[in-house]
């Protein structure tokens, strides 16, 4: 079981490219989401997700797009990127029934956008 | 909307130096109060759940309690291993999803 898996670990943008942030889970849960951690800003929910081809808004979606087209995968777009979107990424997963409601979390991938 | 405040931001512990840490919380209806721990670098790593007032959970030199208003994480007579962020989350009954409002966490740092 290699749980949540993210890539890239690393990336540095320009302002303006696009970027596709990729999460596998291999926990076969139902739910998915994805954060951002900023320096003494504690984690923020961007977009998440309650199985294949249902997403939904987080606390901060402005600059992102979301998809679930399966259960184990669910990707994260940056259009046009802007240094606000400088920021470490962390997907998660979670089983989504009564009573298993812990998210597991990747290892994050670390963006800079110049 | 669901708040959580963490204190201390940061803590320096001798080995073997018992302490808590405190994670007060505002919520509409509780589903379950978190605690992870983050390395440096690393994604969070989950530790407990608590649903509701009275439990306590334990693993190792970590205890977690649970009031009305707070939760507590107990750790007795740490290790430099223990050194780590500690992030607390809660989750409460409405919409959908499941979410999770984290704090910003305790730093720890456990010295020789």
């Amino acid at each position: 079981n290699a749980g949540v898996t993210q890539t890239p670990k690393f990336r540095i943008l320009k302002i303006g490219q696009s970027m596709t942030l990729q999460c596998t889970q291999d926990m076969n849960h139902n739910y998915m989401y994805w954060y951002r951690q900023d320096p003494g800003m504690g984690l923020k929910l961007i977009y998440y997700s309650v199985g294949a081809g249902i997403t939904d808004k987080g606390e901060v979606p402005n600059g992102y797009n979301v998809s679930r087209s399966t259960t184990e995968d669910f990707p994260l777009r940056l259009e046009l990127a802007a240094p606000s979107q400088t920021s470490v990424y962390f997907c998660a997963s979670s089983y989504g029934g009564s009573g298993k409601n812990e998210q597991f979390f990747g290892p994050g991938t670390r963006l800079t956008v110049l | 909307e669901d708040q959580v405040t963490q204190s201390p931001e940061a803590l320096r512990l001798q080995e073997g130096e018992s302490s808590s840490l405190n994670c007060s919380y505002t919520v509409s209806g509780l589903r379950g109060l978190f605690w992870y721990r983050q390395d440096p670098g690393k994604g969070p790593e989950f530790l407990f759940t608590l649903y509701s007032a009275g439990e306590e959970k334990e693993k190792e030199r970590l205890k977690a309690t649970l009031t009305k208003k707070e939760s507590f994480l107990h750790i007795t007579a740490p290790k430099p291993e223990d050194s780590a962020t500690y992030l607390c989350a809660v989750q409460d009954f409405t919409g959908g999803g499941n979410k999770l409002t984290f704090g910003t966490g305790t730093q720890l740092k456990v010295e020789l």
